[in-house]
């Protein structure tokens, strides 16, 4: 079965700083990861997705992940935190022939 | 431009009545799922159709249920709603299973009192 895990369920950056959201995945088949980021009393949108093709994944709005096989994870960054950033990001797993299953998500503070 | 539409967007409905949320999505998406949301659990997986007349559990199916009588519509049925329901739910779709993306809908807020 696959699982995500994301540490830290509220992370705060200033404005500017490094974002940094955490996710380490289980699968036992090669899994397709995702990142969606959900903005107050909407529903999830597309970040970023990961399909085997590079292990740096570039997204919307200046994010960027990175596959880690060895490490099992698909870390988010974004190099400077704006306050549009303030949001609910969650990591996904999925495999060719199952559903998409969600971590429990991360709530960004963005500091001014 | 396609879509993916939730009714209502709210409701407020009593212990022990029968409450059906609508999802239609014009994406044509084989895929369609139902999550719900709350405070520290993220989504989770309640039903899941991967087309016409299929349906799945979820990991917490137990008190909803849904039907796929078209490829457009994806009803999720609270039996007999308990406040243990209370939530937010969201609808979503694909296209096809594995790497594609999952499209959601605005959410239902459901208030069971």
């Amino acid at each position: 079965a696959q699982s995500v895990t994301q540490l830290g369920s509220h992370v705060s950056v200033s404005e500017g700083a490094l974002v940094l959201l955490r996710c380490n995945y289980s699968s036992s088949v090669p899994p397709y990861l995702f990142w969606y980021v959900q903005y107050p009393n909407q529903g999830l949108q597309l970040l970023l997705k990961y399909t085997s093709a590079a292990t740096l994944v570039k997204g919307i709005n200046g994010f960027e992940a990175e596959f880690k096989k060895s490490e099992t994870s698909f870390h988010l960054t974004k190099p400077s935190a704006h306050m549009s950033d303030a949001a609910e990001y969650f990591c996904a797993v999925s495999d060719k022939s199952d559903k998409i299953i969600f971590g429990k998500g991360t709530r960004l503070h963005i500091l001014p | 431009d396609a879509e993916i539409t939730q009714s209502p967007r709210h409701k407020i409905t009593e212990t022990g009545r029968q409450v059906t949320l609508a999802c239609h999505q014009t994406w044509n998406h084989n895929n369609m799922f139902w999550y719900r949301q709350d405070l520290g659990h993220g989504l989770r997986l309640i039903h899941y159709s991967y087309g016409v007349q299929d349906t799945n559990k979820g990991e917490v199916s137990d008190g909803y249920s849904v039907s796929r009588s078209n490829t457009e519509d994806l009803p999720l049925t609270l039996e007999s709603a308990a406040s243990s329901q209370t939530s937010v739910y969201f609808c979503a779709s694909t296209l096809d299973r594995g790497d594609t993306e999952a499209f959601f809908g605005q959410g239902t807020r459901l208030t069971v009192v």
